[in-house]
């Protein structure tokens, strides 16, 4: 099946400071991505769709200027992080379709877990 | 509104014995539906999916599930559990392309010896 792979897996960061986490399609091209917050024992809520060559779709709620989403190539996607706070820490997970799917079936990416200090 | 309602937040099952986890959704239109897997600290593998055709799908790891649409239905069974299958568990619904998919709130089950 198609592979996607999220890095870095972990990071812990300073309170203020910015954190990069990509997503990538190993095998596939993926024209659309999708990132999730998951709070503990929570299920994911989706942030963003995140299309290729053009900007991302927020979900009512999300603040774009702080979560910002680029997906520059048909293989990756990455979300920033800005000025990152304590309430920010939380595991993100990205998602891929894969193109002409019509099947819907997602292929989710390892998952980061951000914890702000 | 689109829905996904997994009733049960976690079960407890022997080794050995069989499992049942409920997935009841609200859907505008022809859903497809998936189960997925998320281990601790991992992001989700799908287990099975459906989206038409027969109504029972078989999945990966002895898994499957059925469609029951006069129910709104879409439960998760395996005849005999291992103790590798605790886990969380989540329902989903979707569409084309994997938009507007949305997750149930997830079944946690662990697996006693």
């Amino acid at each position: 099946g198609a592979v996607v792979s999220q890095h870095p897996s972990r990071v812990i960061c300073k309170s203020g400071t910015s954190v990069k986490i990509e997503c990538r399609s190993l095998d596939f091209q993926a024209t659309t991505m999708f990132w999730y917050r998951q709070f503990p024992k929570q299920s994911l809520m989706l942030m963003a769709t995140s299309n290729e060559g053009s900007k991302a779709t927020y979900e009512q709620g999300v603040e774009k200027d702080k979560f910002l989403i680029n997906h520059a190539s048909l293989t990756l996607s990455t979300l920033t992080v800005t000025s990152a706070h304590p309430e920010d820490s939380s595991f993100y997970i990205c998602s891929a379709s894969v193109g002409n799917s019509d099947t819907g079936e997602l292929f989710f990416g390892e998952g980061s877990r951000l914890t702000v200090l | 509104a689109q829905s996904v309602t997994q009733p049960d937040i976690h079960i407890t099952v022997s080794e050995g014995a069989s499992l049942e986890l409920r997935c009841n959704y609200s859907y505008g239109a022809t859903p497809y539906l998936f189960w997925y897997v998320q281990s601790p600290g991992q992001g989700l593998q799908l287990l099975l999916k459906y989206f038409s055709g027969d109504t029972l799908v078989q999945g990966i790891k002895g898994f499957e599930a059925e469609f029951k649409r006069s129910q709104s239905s879409f439960n998760l069974r395996k005849p005999s559990v291992h103790w590798s299958d605790a886990a969380e568990y989540f329902c989903a619904v979707g569409s084309t392309g994997g938009f507007k998919t949305i997750f149930g709130a997830g079944t946690r089950l662990f697996v006693k010896a």
